[in-house]
């Protein structure tokens, strides 16, 4: 079963703007994990974020996490055509693997 | 390049069939994870390998089963295939397996069609 759900299902803006997705998990968790996925490719980790921490960067990324609410953001600033990719938030709880949304598909106009 | 590697890319087979996906984690990588990519059920974790020893178990079905060699290269068996199995089928290696914060490396993954 899911874990996660992002939010929106797909996203599409232009280039140069910001980019927010959000994801909702329903159980604790050890980390929540950012993956990004071109087309049909294996996934690419971006970020993590664990339990105890609320705010994370790394380069254009921001990634957001209220425990509380059980949510997390991911935010990518000024977009490029390159950040055209479906992103997945992922939950560990340190017994299986990773527990992945359906992904958000985010596309960068020109 | 994420230095996990599968074979084959591509695979095309009937119903009834049994298949082998091969794995070959990152260098030093003592952990192995299997997961499956469908369009109706998304990312599902399968089935998890630490150094040899099956470590946890996800949402494998009973045709399916895996295994780790002392090399560490990983397979992922699925028989009496069913036209439901068609997905694209992902490995991915770590370097972790305690209950510590850890990414994971995917590799390319393999399109399995089953006709």
């Amino acid at each position: 079963s899911q874990q996660g759900e992002e939010d929106p299902q797909a996203l599409s803006i232009q280039e140069g703007e910001n980019a927010t997705m959000n994801c909702s998990y329903k159980t604790s968790i050890n980390n929540l994990q950012w993956y990004r996925q071109n087309s049909g490719r294996g996934l690419v980790h971006l970020i993590l974020i664990r339990s105890n921490e609320r705010e994370k960067h790394s380069g254009r990324l921001r990634v957001t996490l209220d425990t509380s609410k059980k949510s997390s953001s991911l935010l990518i600033t000024a977009s490029r055509a390159a950040d055209t990719a479906s992103y997945f938030c992922a939950t560990f709880r340190g017994a299986d693997g990773l527990t992945f949304g359906k992904g958000t598909h985010l596309i960068i106009q020109p | 390049d994420s230095g996990v590697t599968q074979t084959p890319k591509h695979l095309i087979t009937a119903t009834g069939q049994r298949v082998t996906l091969r794995c070959s984690p990152r260098s030093g990588d003592l952990s192995v994870y299997w997961y499956q990519q469908s369009l109706d059920q998304g990312l599902q974790f399968l089935i998890q390998y630490y150094n040899g020893e099956e470590r946890a178990k996800g949402n494998i079905l009973e045709r399916f089963s895996a295994q780790q060699f002392p090399d560490l290269h990983s397979e992922l068996n699925l028989s009496s295939l069913e036209l439901g199995d068609s997905a694209l089928y992902f490995c991915a290696s770590s370097s972790r397996v305690d209950q510590e914060v850890y990414e994971q490396y995917f590799g390319p993954g393999t399109r399995l069609t089953v006709t």
